[in-house]
């Protein structure tokens, strides 16, 4: 199965301020087939990129993903204090689906 | 509005079988898409458990596969999770949540609140 690693474990950043997540795949994720998820506390995730780049209706402009093969990443431009979250990537081109361990980012 | 709903006992002793229900509103689950099951040990990740198709096609993770059957009522708009055999290790918070798309591949757009499952003696 493809495992996911994220990195880092916890951000801890200041409103304003740049986030850069980061999810390597062990294998090639086909047809970037790599999706993001925001799960706040006592909360279901909430799906923000699915296709590694494309940003789901609704989802503020500020979220942008990238990368392709075994290289994805999730920014956040401008944190907002509504950002504190933990968000998990997930790959579905390849049986079983899986996901990523997670990156806290917390707003100081 | 596709609304998803979980049900089911939030206290399991070690060897028996957890069933849980995923009501469905907004959508009809036989038109089409995978519906899925995802659990969430307390303070950890997201594992993938199983999906099924409107066709009652369904694909499971392999370290679950021997223990999981995933099905559907179409009628009632809703599908279920059994995991048999359960341990400690299987305590965790269990979602319902609807493919994406017609493929057993895909990411999931949404999803139940979640309901917490205990196992313990």
């Amino acid at each position: 199965e493809i495992v996911l690693t994220q990195s880092p474990g916890t951000l801890s950043l200041s409103p304003g301020e740049r986030a850069t997540l980061s999810c390597r795949a062990s294998e090639t994720v086909s047809h970037r087939y790599l999706a993001w998820y925001q799960q706040k506390p006592g909360q279901a995730p909430r799906l923000l990129i699915s296709g590694a780049s494309g940003r789901v209706i609704g989802i503020p402009d500020r979220f942008t993903g990238s990368g392709s093969g075994t290289d994805f990443s999730l920014t956040i431009s401008r944190l907002e204090p509504e950002d504190s979250a933990v968000y998990y990537c997930q790959q579905y081109g390849t049986l079983p689906l899986t996901f990523g361990g997670g990156t806290k980012v917390e707003i100081k | 509005q596709v609304q998803l709903q979980e049900s089911g006992p939030g206290l399991l002793k070690p060897s028996e079988t957890l069933s849980l229900t995923c009501v469905v509103s907004g959508y009809s689950i036989s038109s089409g898409y995978y519906w899925g099951w995802i659990r969430q040990p307390p303070g950890k990740g997201l594992e993938w458990i199983g999906s099924i198709y409107h066709t009652g096609s369904t694909s499971y993770s392999p370290s679950l596969k021997s223990r999981v059957t995933v099905s559907m009522e179409t009628s009632k708009n809703q599908f279920s999770l059994k995991l048999s055999s359960v341990s400690v290790a299987d305590t965790a918070m269990f979602y319902c949540a609807r493919g994406s798309s017609g493929y057993v591949e895909n990411h999931f757009d949404y999803w139940g609140q979640g309901i917490l499952v205990t196992v313990s003696s």
